[in-house]
């Protein structure tokens, strides 16, 4: 069946460092690929999205590519901030509508 | 639009009761989701309707738990007898539809439930 894989956390960086999260997937075809955010104390926010292999997902300053020769969607960063400490969940959707999510990684930013 | 709107916002219960939690999905959305969240096993999708059809409760975890919507713009989770292994924080999310257009899935704030 699909499953998500993601790189284990939790991560901590300082203020205006590189961010790399892993994120890769086992499904057959084409899904599509998601990172969701999920601020303490609140519910999971779409990032970023891509529906295509190699598409690239943007927002807020983070990226991620869809390859689908390494089943893969790392998330990144070039200069993160104290305000992106977060859960960041990776996921997938393949057919139909049910979402299939990674374990989550923690993410600490330290001023 | 309000997003999704889930109450309670927090729960507290002892165990045997029954508990009840609420969602009012985005308006026009044709998908909803009820998933648990816990340390130990992260994010579980419990079950999901389409059109207030239910579509897949694979994932609901026993007969205590039961799920509806008898409405477009609204749903229920019911677990009776509650029990305190069903202490988790309970998503609700929506999305329009199930293809790439459609599929993002936007989530309420939670209900966190305690059973004591």
């Amino acid at each position: 069946g699909d499953s998500v894989t993601q790189m284990e956390g939790p991560v901590t960086l300082s203020e205006e460092a590189f961010l790399t999260i892993n994120c890769t997937y086992t499904a057959t075809g084409y899904p599509s690929l998601f990172w969701y955010v999920q601020y303490p104390g609140e519910g999971l926010q779409l990032l970023l999205k891509a529906t295509k292999a190699d598409d690239k997902g943007s927002n807020k300053g983070f990226e991620a590519t869809y390859r689908k020769e390494t089943t893969s969607f790392h998330l990144e960063k070039g200069s993160v901030q104290v305000s992106d400490s977060a859960v960041y969940f990776c996921a997938l959707r393949h057919s139909g509508s049910r979402l299939t999510f990674g374990e989550g990684t923690q993410l600490t930013v330290n001023p | 639009d309000a997003g999704v709107i889930q109450s309670p916002r927090h729960e507290v219960t002892e165990m045997g009761q029954e508990v009840t939690l609420r969602c009012k999905p985005i308006s026009g959305h044709d998908y909803l989701f009820w998933y648990r969240q816990t340390m130990m096993r992260g994010l579980e999708l419990l079950i999901y309707f389409n059109n207030n059809v239910p579509i897949d409760d694979s994932g609901m975890p026993e007969d205590r738990f039961s799920a509806k919507m008898p409405n477009a713009s609204f749903s229920t989770l019911k677990i009776q007898p509650s029990e305190p292994r069903d202490s988790a924080v309970y998503f609700c999310a929506s999305s329009l539809g199930p293809v790439a257009s459609t599929d993002t899935q936007y989530f309420g704030p939670g209900t966190r439930l305690t059973v004591l």
